[in-house]
């Protein structure tokens, strides 16, 4: 199993431009996230997925959109990339129950915007 | 008041010393705590469940207080590779979403 693969590793955007982060999971997860980290911060929920063709915003969902076509891909979009989205972006995912269990997070993709 | 609160640090700490963190959540319906760890410019990783009773994993021991409402992470005979940023992780009962602190970043010192 691969886990949780994320593509581009780094990306510099131009301000307005538009970009898709890529995540994938192999591991036939439900539940996928997609978080930011600004620099000594905590992770800040961007947007939630509970199953294919569902989705929901987390607490920083504001100039992001998403979608849920597959188990396996859980796409990250920014329509007009803003200095204020550079960030360390994470994609994660896991099984759940009754009990939250362990997400697992790709490698990130480092996003600037200049 | 943030849901979960935590010393940012930095601790500096000699190797084979005990160190040990706390964290605070506010929500007292939380029902499922963790430690993660995350390495410098690295995915986070589980580091470990924390569960009512209090549990050990080998140097590591987690403790849950849930009169008070905070979480504990006691690492003893510290060695140089535990140097990370140790993020206390809270969930409530049911819900598919779990709330990150910011981090304590721990070096360990030769």
């Amino acid at each position: 199993n691969a886990g949780v693969t994320q593509t581009p590793k780094f990306r510099i955007l131009k301000i307005g431009q538009s970009m898709t982060l890529q995540c994938t999971q192999d591991m036939n997860h439900n539940y996928m996230y997609w978080y930011r980290q600004d620099p000594g911060m905590g992770l800040k929920l961007i947007y939630y997925s509970v199953g294919a063709g569902i989705t929901d915003k987390g607490e920083v969902p504001n100039g992001y959109n998403v979608s849920r076509s597959t188990t396996e891909d859980f796409p990250l979009r920014l329509e007009l990339a803003a200095p204020s989205q550079t960030s360390v972006y994470f994609c994660a995912s896991t099984l759940a129950g009754a009990r939250a269990e362990t997400q697992y997070f790709g490698p990130g993709t480092r996003l600037l915007v200049l | 008041r943030k849901e979960v609160e935590q010393d940012p640090g930095p601790f500096n700490v000699p190797e084979g010393a005990t160190v040990a963190f706390n964290c605070t959540y506010s929500n007292s319906a939380s029902q499922s705590f963790f430690w993660y760890r995350q390495d410098c410019r690295k995915e986070p990783k589980l580091l470990m469940s924390v569960y009512s009773s209090g549990n050990e994993d080998g140097r590591f021991t987690a403790q849950l207080n849930r009169a008070s409402q905070y979480i504990s992470l006691l690492i003893r005979d510290s060695k140089l590779s535990d140097s990370a940023t140790y993020l206390c992780v809270v969930n409530l009962f049911g819900n598919e979403k779990l709330t990150f602190g910011t981090g304590t970043r721990l070096t360990i010192i030769p």
